[in-house]
């Protein structure tokens, strides 16, 4: 199963852009990127996927490299529900299951 | 979409004990999983139905745990003689079952925590 590597925690101040990366050096032709974060005391939350391209939803944005050994989740606009768990995993190699790392905890100033 | 369900929301036993989890899918999702989550950790995968096969089980699934998915529709996960190694968060998402997972948005539960005292 291929790896991602995320920072342990990071903080933004309130209404500012988040980026929070991911590398994942190992990845596959076929492997989608996606994003899922936790808030506590809940189950894990879609964020956002992709193959290749840069995709925007209503929730955030994902920039991939154009060598796809990284990418970056963005958020326009941090608000305090925004703190959480975000977690970067791989989906493909032929498994059918999502590796979890231990993701980036995301602390939201006021 | 009503989301996924798991009850009980929070379980107590001793040691020893059997305790089963249930988890209701959104309707009509194909998929099932369930995954286990520890404090600090992310979630991990148990094991995975498509419909009402159990297609994929985890190595950290041991003998002592158990799932079904009779139907296809609701899936229940049993621990039978339950240690205190087991206390953690269990989680279940379903997802649409349509193509490939790799492609595929998972929607979970809000868990079902195990306490094992």
């Amino acid at each position: 199963d291929a790896k991602t590597t995320q920072p342990n925690s990071m903080e933004s101040n309130e209404e500012e852009p988040v980026h929070l990366p991911c590398n994942h050096s190992t990845i596959s032709g076929t492997d989608y990127i996606h994003w899922y974060r936790q808030l506590p005391s809940q189950g894990p939350e879609y964020v956002i996927h992709g193959l290749t391209s840069n995709v925007n939803n209503r929730m955030a944005s994902l920039a991939i490299a154009e060598d796809r050994k990284s990418s970056t989740l963005i958020l326009h606009r941090a608000t305090l529900r925004d703190a959480a768990v975000y977690y970067c995993i791989l989906g493909g190699g032929g498994g059918n299951q999502f590796y979890f790392g231990t993701g980036t905890s995301l602390t939201v100033i006021p | 979409d009503t989301g996924v369900s798991q009850n009980p929301r929070h379980k107590i036993t001793k040691r020893g004990q059997n305790v089963t989890f249930r988890c209701d899918p959104i309707s009509e999702h194909n998929r099932l999983y369930w995954y286990r989550q520890t404090l600090g950790q992310g979630p991990e995968f148990l094991t995975y139905f498509q419909n009402e096969a159990q297609l994929e089980k985890s190595r950290l699934l041991s003998d002592r745990f158990s799932a079904e998915r009779p139907k296809g529709s609701f899936s229940t996960l049993e621990i039978q003689r339950t240690e205190q190694g087991d206390s953690a968060m269990y989680l279940c998402a379903s997802s649409r079952g349509t193509g490939g997972i790799i492609n595929e948005k998972l929607f979970f539960g809000s868990g079902t925590q195990l306490s094992v005292l």
